[in-house]
This record gives structure tokens, sequence and C-alpha cells, in this order.
């Protein structure tokens, strides 16, 4: 079966400093997608980035960044520059063929970002 | 474009009431998704059309009834909910259910069952 480690409840960090979300996920299949997901206190879910299993770079996205280890089977988030709006709870999400391609999701960090 | 809308945002209703929920895209997306989600979890699925036919159905209980009228629209209609039922549905479309086909999710409804 798959599943999505989110091992950051609660993350606080100064604005302005960089962050890394941190993501693992387990899967045998060979071919899959990883997301991650913003959902602010008003509740909507927004899409960030996404990374395919097979890509040979790591995607990025404006202050975005995943960071892909194949090996590791992690897909961590690194918000650069962080602003007050990034205050949210984040999910990181995986679909493969197992599961009927179903969005798995993790537990999610909810990230806080001090003035 | 990858706006999905949904109304109402917010839904107050007995246990006796019916109400439905709805969700609209405008961009040409095929697979359209019902979820839901309590404080301070993930959301969970609940349903899944593809090409306007209801292709999952996570064992959801028959009080929460889904329609997909049109390729562009999709409703969940509601009808003696209990009070457990109070959460945050979502509504989210994607091209296809394809593994690397992202889902667009809408603002949500909070539905409060009293």
């Amino acid at each position: 079966a798959q599943k999505i480690t989110q091992t950051q409840p609660g993350m606080f960090v100064q604005e302005k400093e960089a962050v890394t979300l941190d993501c693992t996920y387990d899967t045998s299949d060979p071919s899959y997608g990883l997301f991650w997901y913003k959902q602010p206190s008003s509740g909507e879910m927004i899409f960030l980035i996404y990374q395919g299993s097979y890509d040979q770079q790591n995607a990025t996205e404006g202050r975005y960044s995943l960071n892909f280890q194949k090996a590791r089977k992690s897909a961590n988030l690194v918000i650069s520059a962080s602003q007050l709006g990034d205050s949210a709870m984040y999910f990181c999400a995986m679909k493969g063929i197992q599961g009927a391609q179903k969005l798995v999701f993790g537990q999610g960090t909810r990230l806080t970002i001090n003035p | 474009d990858t706006e999905v809308t949904q109304t109402p945002k917010h839904l107050v209703m007995g246990m006796t009431n019916k109400k439905s929920l709805k969700c609209e895209q405008h961009m040409g997306h095929r697979a359209m998704y019902w979820y839901k989600q309590k404080a301070k979890k993930p959301p969970e699925l609940m349903f899944v059309y593809s090409y306007e036919k209801l292709s999952i159905n996570e064992s959801v209980p028959s009080r929460f009834s889904p329609e997909c009228p049109n390729s562009s629209l999709l409703n969940l209609h509601l009808h003696a909910l209990q009070p457990e039922d109070s959460a945050l549905y979502l509504c989210a479309s994607s091209q296809d259910r394809g593994r690397q086909e992202t889902q667009y999710f809408g603002p949500g409804t909070r539905l409060l069952v009293l």
C-alpha cells in the first residue's frame, strides 16, 4: 500500500528564513507522482508543486522547490525567503497505480511564520 | 485558469433536511472528486467521477448521494445527515485520473449538522 509520512506536526520559522518541510513516502510503484498542497485557515487546498518519479531534475515553482531523493523515498518541500502569508497547513501527497490511482495524503505540517 | 468553484461556502442544516452542495469547473477536466475533511486531518476521498461516470465510491453512507449532470458540474446531495458529518467538503478536478495529473481544489463548503 502507498503511504506518506510527514513527521513534523508543527514548525515555527522566522520571516525571511528558508524552511524545509519533510515528506517520506512508501510505494512499490515504479511510476508515481508527488504533490504538495498548502491549506490556509480559509480551507482551500492550493496546489504548490509536482514531481514525477522519472523526472531527472528537482521541481521548482517560484519560491517553492522540491528536494526529491528517490533512493531515500523523500520529497521535501523547500520554501525560500518565507513570508507571513506562508503560515498554513502543508500536505504532501502521492498518486501511483496502486490504490486505483487515488491521491494519498500525509497528516500534514502546520507551518507558522513569525515576524 | 485553474479555478474550481463551490457553493455554498457555509451550510447549516438539521438532521431531517435535504440540501445539495455544488461544484463547477470550466477547465475541461474529465475527472471530478468529492472529499470530506475533519479539523486537523487530511482530506478523505468520498467519490470519484471519471468522464461523468461514478468510478469510485469509498463506502460512503447512502445519506450522501453524488451526481454529475455534465462534465463541468458535480453535486453532492445530502439527506438525513448526522452531527458527525459536520466537516469541510472539498471538490476537486483533474484532467483525467492519471498519476501525473494534478488535482485542483475548490474553496470548500463548511457544513454544520445540528
